[in-house]
């Protein structure tokens, strides 16, 4: 079966330090990959989007995405992270077949002083 | 540019009763539409999703149904709601060559 996996439910770094959230996927075909971002009682926000070009794809506020075929992954990662990184994250994956588009559960980003 | 809009934004029913959530969008045309439903720590569920008109694809089987009368309209509906219908529902589109979806403000149903 098709779909998404968030390795982390919550995730708690200090400010200044790396940030680390883990999607694995499972398709079937080529997938199309993005990560979106949802500060509390806000709307949706694209962050940065893989559809088969570069590998390494960079997105909005230092964050950047490596696409692994080989391991079937899509982590998110930012050297430095902010206090106004903290917020819920969700890596999701267009299932271009059928253009199906699920979403990972979410893992909820903390930023300690 | 491309809007959507989704209404009603809070809608208060009793069990048992219909439901109907609408969403239209503008500035665009034969977009694929996509209704899920947030719940805390489980994500966006996938509840439908058309990629044309009268193509619906359902995924989550429950006494949810959806409809897509016009190339732009995407209807969620229900004959008699259940507690576990209560939720924030969301209507997005794509553009079919990048996936990027774009979503509606959101419709909170509380079912009491």
């Amino acid at each position: 079966a098709q779909s998404v996996t968030q390795l982390d439910s919550h995730v708690s770094v200090s400010e200044g330090t790396p940030v680390l959230l883990r999607c694995n996927y499972s398709s079937s075909y080529s997938p199309s990959l993005f990560w979106y971002v949802q500060h509390p009682n806000k709307g949706l926000q694209l962050l940065l989007k893989y559809t088969s070009a570069a590998t390494l794809v960079k997105g909005i506020n230092g964050f950047e995405a490596e696409f692994k075929k080989s391991e079937t992954s899509f982590h998110l990662t930012k050297p430095s992270a902010h206090m106004s990184d903290a917020a819920e994250y969700f890596c999701v994956v267009n299932l271009n077949r059928d253009d199906k588009i699920i979403f990972g559960k979410g893992t909820r980003l903390h930023i300690l002083p | 540019s491309q809007t959507i809009h989704q209404w009603p934004a809070t809608l208060v029913q009793p069990v048992g009763s219909p439901l109907s959530l609408e969403c239209t969008v503008e500035g665009t045309s034969n977009p694929n539409l996509y209704w899920y439903r947030q719940a805390a720590g489980r994500g966006l569920q996938l509840l439908f999703y058309s990629v044309g008109i009268g193509q619906i694809s359902s995924e989550v089987p429950q006494n949810l149904s959806a409809s897509r009368p016009q190339d732009r309209q995407f209807i969620l509906s229900s004959k008699k709601l259940l507690l576990s219908d209560s939720g924030f529902y969301l209507c997005a589109w794509s553009w079919r060559s990048t996936g990027e979806l774009f979503f509606g403000e959101g419709s909170r149903l509380t079912v009491l």
